[in-house]
């Protein structure tokens, strides 16, 4: 069964380095996701991407963040200067194109740690 | 503004028992997505069921069923005969229709003893 991956699983950074988390949605999905879940709480909306732009986006996303769909099959998100309060779960997650929004599927997940 | 809530921060049961997990949403849009999404301790996110807004039939698949009442704007989730590897935290989540950001709610997190 096709899966979204995300590498790397774990990254640590010190504050103020930029980081690039990366996603390999799966192949035929055309609408591709950010989402971030600080420790023991909610899933939050940071951002989607469909037709290599930006469709919408959290209040979260300001300009610190930035996605790119750099070749035809990776999605990454780019965080310039790291904050302590980065520390959180980042997922990716596509969907395919429909009537209306299908189902995301989720990656395992990169657990990133600003120090 | 949409909002998701879910107000059963934790419930536990024991194997076998039903439970039942609320989901109240709140949005002004007449076309909308609900989902369910289940998080085991291994952390990924696993997608459970979508309901449409102009769909009201309830569903079931297998152990689980959803009760879906736009009068009361709850999206339901039962477990029957709860197992142990159903524990998990569970997110109910809503899209606007022609939208793309989903708002999850704060999630239950469910303990099935043995």
């Amino acid at each position: 069964e096709p899966e979204v991956t995300q590498t790397p699983s774990h990254q640590v950074t010190q504050m103020g380095q930029e980081v690039i988390l990366r996603c390999v949605p799966i192949s035929n999905h055309l609408y591709f996701y950010w989402y971030r879940q600080i420790l023991g709480q909610k899933v939050e909306f940071l951002v989607s991407f469909y037709n290599n732009e930006i469709s919408e986006k959290s209040e979260i996303f300001d300009d610190q963040f930035s996605v790119e769909r750099p070749d035809g099959s990776n999605f990454t998100l780019k965080i310039r200067s790291t904050k302590l309060e980065d520390s959180a779960m980042y997922f990716c997650a596509s969907s395919e194109r429909g009537e209306g929004p299908y189902e995301q599927y989720f990656g395992p997940g990169t657990r990133l740690t600003v120090t | 503004a949409q909002k998701v809530t879910q107000a059963q921060t934790e419930i536990s049961v024991v194997e076998k028992e039903d439970v039942t997990l609320d989901c109240v949403y709140e949005t002004r849009d007449t076309t909308y997505y609900l989902f369910w999404y289940k998080q085991p301790p291994s952390g990924e996110l696993v997608f459970l069921i979508r309901r449409n807004s102009f769909d009201e039939q309830n569903e079931i698949s297998g152990r689980y069923s959803w009760n879906f009442q736009k009068s009361t704007s709850s999206f339901n989730f039962t477990i029957t005969a709860s197992q142990v590897v159903d524990s998990a935290v569970y997110f109910c989540a809503l899209t606007r229709g022609g939208g793309f950001k989903t708002i999850f709610g704060a999630g239950t997190r469910l303990f099935v003893k043995a």
